[in-house]
């Protein structure tokens, strides 16, 4: 079946950087994009952008440019987000998520399978 | 950005109550429109894709409705276990913007 597993939480203190890893499973990681999903404290679902995991070409909110990058290793099914010179306001749940979409259609794109989500804390 | 608002932010109702979220869209989507379930401490899950088609292994008490800048989910007789928060999402233009949820309670 389809999986996406993350890795572990992490801790960092401002200023520093922390890399998030997604690692795929159950089927052709090249088909199709992850995308990146960052939720605040108490807050909701804000999405930071997509990566087509084919190209490796990123995709970026405009909130989420300059700090944040995302990368593949397609050798190993793996997407990375990496957070630059953390503030205490980058404090989130991380999710990645697959981009399906079936025959139907443009419009049948949804995140159909979801890692379970990785928390960063940036504190001193 | 297409911006996503949803009402009402949260609710309350009794097992087998008919429940309706509303979320409208800033600008015409068509059907590009989806809606997830959120427990606490899980990830997301799709409940409902292009407005009204509903995932596979979702219970039918979910439906989905709605074009243009208005869509509607509804659960036909609430559960416990839909005890969550739901997010409407379009996927119409990049960023692919949520709306900011709606808890639902239990009674």
């Amino acid at each position: 079946q389809v999986q996406l597993v993350q890795s572990g939480s992490e801790l960092k203190q401002p200023g520093a950087s922390v890399k998030v890893s997604c690692k795929a499973s159950g089927y052709s990681f090249g088909t199709y994009a992850i995308n990146w999903v960052r939720q605040a404290p108490g807050q909701g679902l804000e999405w930071m952008g997509w990566i087509n995991t084919y190209t490796a070409n990123p995709t970026y909110a405009q909130a989420f440019t300059g700090r944040f990058v995302f990368s593949v290793d397609t050798s190993d099914s793996t997407s990375y987000l990496q957070i630059s010179d953390l503030k205490a306001e980058d404090t989130a749940v991380y999710f990645c998520a697959r981009t399906y979409y079936d025959s139907s259609g443009y419009d049948s794109r949804r995140f159909d399978s979801w890692g379970q989500g990785t928390r960063v804390t940036v504190s001193s | 950005d297409i911006q996503m608002t949803q009402s009402p932010s949260s609710l309350s109702a009794s097992v087998g109550d008919r429940v309706t979220i509303t979320c409208r869209a800033s600008q015409s989507i068509s059907n590009y429109l989806n809606w997830y379930q959120q427990k606490p401490g899980k990830a997301p899950q799709v409940l409902i894709f292009a407005a009204s088609t509903l995932e596979s292994g979702v219970p039918s008490r979910f439906s989905g409705s709605g074009s243009g800048p208005d869509f509607t989910l509804t659960i036909t007789s609430l559960q416990p276990e839909d005890s969550a928060t739901y997010y409407c999402q379009q996927n119409f233009n990049l960023p692919h913007t949520f709306g900011q949820g709606t808890k639902v309670e239990i009674k």
